[in-house]
């Protein structure tokens, strides 16, 4: 079935610092997703890559999709508190199935 | 807009307790998703419909849980017995591609379920 693994599990950085969370799948990817979710919330979606080498922007966070599409990455530039969250891939297989999550910590 | 509309918030059952949870979709969107979030990990898809018809119901665990969206729009999420492994967060979301382009999942609040 459908194998999809993100790291780091946690990060956490000082704020200013740059942040990376990578998503990679066993097989390859007709798309993929990324959510995020603060604490004690809900998943909210940010973007879809649909096109091998894809790079998308939303101000300061750049998201990469694999030339390969078997892995996608969302960068953060100079993180700020308001970034603390968890975040989610989620690619579509038989199914949709979301990643493992990397939960990031924002220190003041 | 009202997004996705969720009750109860929480709810604490004993266990072998039933329980149930209700999902209003955004309007006009034709997919509703059932997921359960357990702590510290990833949503897990339960079920899908489209329109009143599932799709996918292959992780529903179906000895226990049921679910029905009879006229394509709210939907209903039983659980009977609860089990304390039941005891999670669990997520409505709703889509529509043909609104988006993408088929963007939003969702709600969720249901935090306890079983003691």
């Amino acid at each position: 079935g459908q194998q999809v693994m993100q790291i780091p599990q946690y990060q956490h950085v000082q704020e200013g610092e740059d942040f990376t969370t990578y998503c990679n799948s066993s097989t390859t990817l007709s798309n993929i997703q990324w959510y995020k979710q603060r604490p004690g919330g809900h998943p909210v979606f940010l973007i879809q890559l649909v096109k091998s080498g894809e790079v998308k922007k939303q101000k300061r966070l750049t998201f990469q999709f694999g030339e390969a599409k078997k892995n996608s990455s969302l960068h953060i530039t100079a993180t700020q508190t308001t970034d603390v969250g968890t975040y989610f891939c989620g690619v579509t297989g038989n199914q949709f199935y979301f990643g493992t999550g990397t939960s990031l910590t924002v220190i003041p | 807009e009202a997004g996705v509309v969720q009750s109860p918030r929480y709810k604490i059952i004993e266990k072998k307790q039933p329980v149930a949870f209700w999902c209003n979709p955004i309007s006009g969107h034709n997919t509703l998703y059932w997921y359960r979030q357990n702590l510290g990990q990833g949503p897990e898809l339960l079920i899908r419909y489209e329109n009143e018809e599932a799709v996918d119901d292959s992780q529903l665990p179906k000895d226990r849980f049921s679910a029905e969206r009879l006229k394509g729009v709210d939907s209903t999420l039983k659980i009977q017995p609860a089990e304390l492994g039941d005891s999670a967060v669990y997520l409505c979301a709703s889509s529509s591609y043909l609104l988006a382009g993408v088929e963007t999942q939003y969702f709600g609040p969720g249901t935090r379920l306890l079983v003691l």
